[in-house]
This record gives C-alpha cells, structure tokens and sequence, in this order.
C-alpha cells in the first residue's frame, strides 16, 4: 500500500541547532516526492521536491531509496522555521499522498 | 497573478444537508485538485479534474463529488452531509503535469452541526 509516514507529530528544537523532519514512504514505483509547510495563518506551500535537488531557506533533502526516506534537514535552524511540515508522494495517477505532518517549534 | 481562490471560507451547515463549495484556479492552471484536512485524519486526496474531467479520486463515499468548468473553476459538492464531514476543505491548481507545483487556496472551514 502506498503511504508517507513522518513519524515525529512535534518536534522542538533550539535556535542554531540542526534539524532533521523525518519522512519514510511506501511505495512500488518511482515516487515523485516533496515537502510542503504551513506557516502560522499562511497557506500550505511547496517547500522543495526532490527532482530538482535544491535547497530553499537553507533546507535540503536527499531521497534515500534504499531507506524510503525522504528526510528534511538544515544545519541551523532559525525561529523562522516554526511551522507545520507534510511530505507528500504523488503517485503516477497524479494522487498526493501526505504525511500526517510535522510541527517544528524552534525555541530562542 | 491572482492566486488559488476559494468560496466560501466559513460555513456551518446541518446534518443531512448538501453544500457546494467553490475554487477558482491560478490563470492557466487547468488541473484542480480537493482535499479535506482534519485533525484526525491529517491531509486526504479527494479528487482532481483536468480539463473538465474527473482524472483521479480518492477514497470516499459517493456523497462527494465534484466538477470542473470549461474555465477550470471546480466545485465540490457533499451530499447529505454528516458531523464527520466537519474539515477544512482545500483546493489547489497546477499547471496538469505530474511534476508540476500545487497551488493551494486558503480552504474553506465546513463546521456540520
């Protein structure tokens, strides 16, 4: 069965300190995957997809085919950063498979 | 450009009832995409239209449907609506490819008493 897992609902971190989303993922085929946030009273938006290996506001994430992980990390992470993190997986029908999400808190 | 628009924003509605909600694509988006999020459930893929035609939908009942105009403006419509419907329901565009970025609107809170 398809499914996204991100295993960690909260997870709070210093001002400074690395950070790392966790995103697994089930899958049979060769997943399109991304990561989306939600800042405070924004709307969901794409952060980064893995196709296009890039980073934004100082995230990265490799996809790991071995692991099917699809990991979110950034070495310093800023108070910015607090916000709800989804990975998602769009299946080749075009369906988005999310992750339950994330909430980063990042304390000062 | 204007972004991902959605009508309404709030609405409180009773059980048994049907509602309507509305979304107004990207210019140049032709593929529209409906999702409903609750706490319990997170984010679940309804359905998606491209060019006026249903080409995915998810796994809910058949109380949920959904259309796409000429002008790619979509609808959703729920049937009979029930307390669990209760969710913020919210659409997004792209451009129709498989790789391209979803836009999303801001969602519209269905509250069902």
């Amino acid at each position: 069965a398809q499914r996204v897992t991100q295993p960690e609902k909260l997870l709070s971190v210093f001002k400074g300190a690395p950070v790392e989303l966790k995103c697994n993922y089930s899958y049979s085929g060769s997943p399109e995957l991304f990561w989306y946030v939600q800042y405070s009273r924004q709307r969901l938006q794409l952060l980064l997809r893995h196709i296009s290996r890039e980073s934004i506001k100082g995230f990265t994430a490799d996809l790991n085919k071995g692991e099917t992980s699809f990991h979110l990390k950034k070495p310093f992470a800023q108070e910015e950063d607090s916000a709800m993190y989804y990975c998602a997986l769009k299946d080749s029908n075009y369906q988005l498979i999310w992750g339950a999400g994330t909430k980063l808190i990042i304390k000062p | 450009k204007a972004g991902v628009t959605q009508t309404p924003r709030y609405l409180i509605k009773t059980r048994g009832q049907q509602v309507t909600l509305s979304c107004s694509p990207i210019s140049g988006h032709r593929s529209v995409s409906w999702y409903q999020q609750t706490p319990g459930q997170g984010l679940q893929f309804l359905f998606e239209y491209f060019s006026e035609t249903q080409r995915n939908k998810g796994n809910f009942p058949g109380r949920f449907s959904g259309r796409q105009f000429s002008n790619s403006r979509s609808e959703m419509n729920v049937s009979t609506l029930e307390l669990g419907d209760s969710a913020l329901y919210l659409c997004a565009s792209s451009l129709g490819q498989i790789n391209n970025e979803q836009f999303f609107g801001p969602g519209t809170r269905l509250t069902v008493l």
